[in-house]
């Protein structure tokens, strides 16, 4: 099945400078790829999303790059702020053709903000 | 529009005691997922329903877990037994088609703590 990589596990910026946070996947038939933010405590909520026609996306100062033949894409927050700071999931799903739609998640990267 | 509701939020039990979890899907939606949060991980799918369905429960272990999703009432993820390492947050998500590639909406989740 498909399996999910993310990195760093962990990641620590100062204010005003971008992060990038990567993930790989392993099954060549995923097809659309989505980032969570995750708050302490809150639910995960969507951030921006790729599919895999597209290479690249951006929305304001989050932007999401795919690579299909290396099998790996990658968040990039530009000018980070401290509410910026939470959890972030990225995910892989595989369209069968018809009904199926469970996300394959990575194990997340805390990133942090310093003001 | 109501988001995706989920109760209890909290719910302790002790060991051996069976747990019930209850996701009411957006307006619209008829297709759930679950997904379990173990303590600084990332989420695992375990099952996906549509109404009165159980179309994928490949992520669901094959004992004490049962998920049902009638045609009337919220989905419902049951532990019977519970164990200490059933202790996780349990999220469910609402999507309106299931395919890949749409927008998942989680619920808050319902963080299980077994004694």
């Amino acid at each position: 099945g498909e399996n999910v990589e993310q990195h760093p596990s962990t990641l620590s910026v100062q204010e005003g400078d971008s992060a990038v946070i990567k993930c790989t996947y392993s099954d060549s038939a995923s097809n659309y790829f989505p980032w969570y933010k995750q708050e302490l405590g809150k639910r995960p909520q969507l951030i921006i999303d790729i599919r895999s026609n597209v290479g690249e996306k951006k929305d304001q100062r989050i932007a999401v790059t795919l690579n299909k033949t290396a099998k790996h894409f990658s968040l990039h927050i530009t000018e980070t702020q401290p509410e910026d700071s939470a959890v972030y999931f990225c995910a892989a799903s595989i369209d069968y053709g018809g009904s199926q739609g469970n996300l394959i998640f990575g194990k997340g990267t805390k990133l942090s903000v310093k003001p | 529009n109501a988001g995706v509701m989920q109760n209890p939020r909290h719910l302790v039990r002790r060991r051996g005691q069976e747990a019930r979890l209850r996701c009411s899907p957006m307006k619209g939606h008829s297709h759930v997922y679950w997904y379990r949060q173990l303590p600084e991980e990332g989420l695992k799918f375990m099952v996906y329903l549509q109404k009165e369905n159980i179309i994928d429960e490949s992520g669901m272990p094959k004992e004490r877990f049962s998920a049902e999703f009638p045609k009337e009432g919220p989905s419902i993820l049951r532990i019977q037994q519970v164990v200490r390492g059933d202790s996780a947050a349990y999220f469910c998500a609402s999507s309106p088609s299931g395919r890949a590639g749409d927008e998942q909406f989680f619920g808050p989740g319902t963080r299980l703590t077994v004694l």
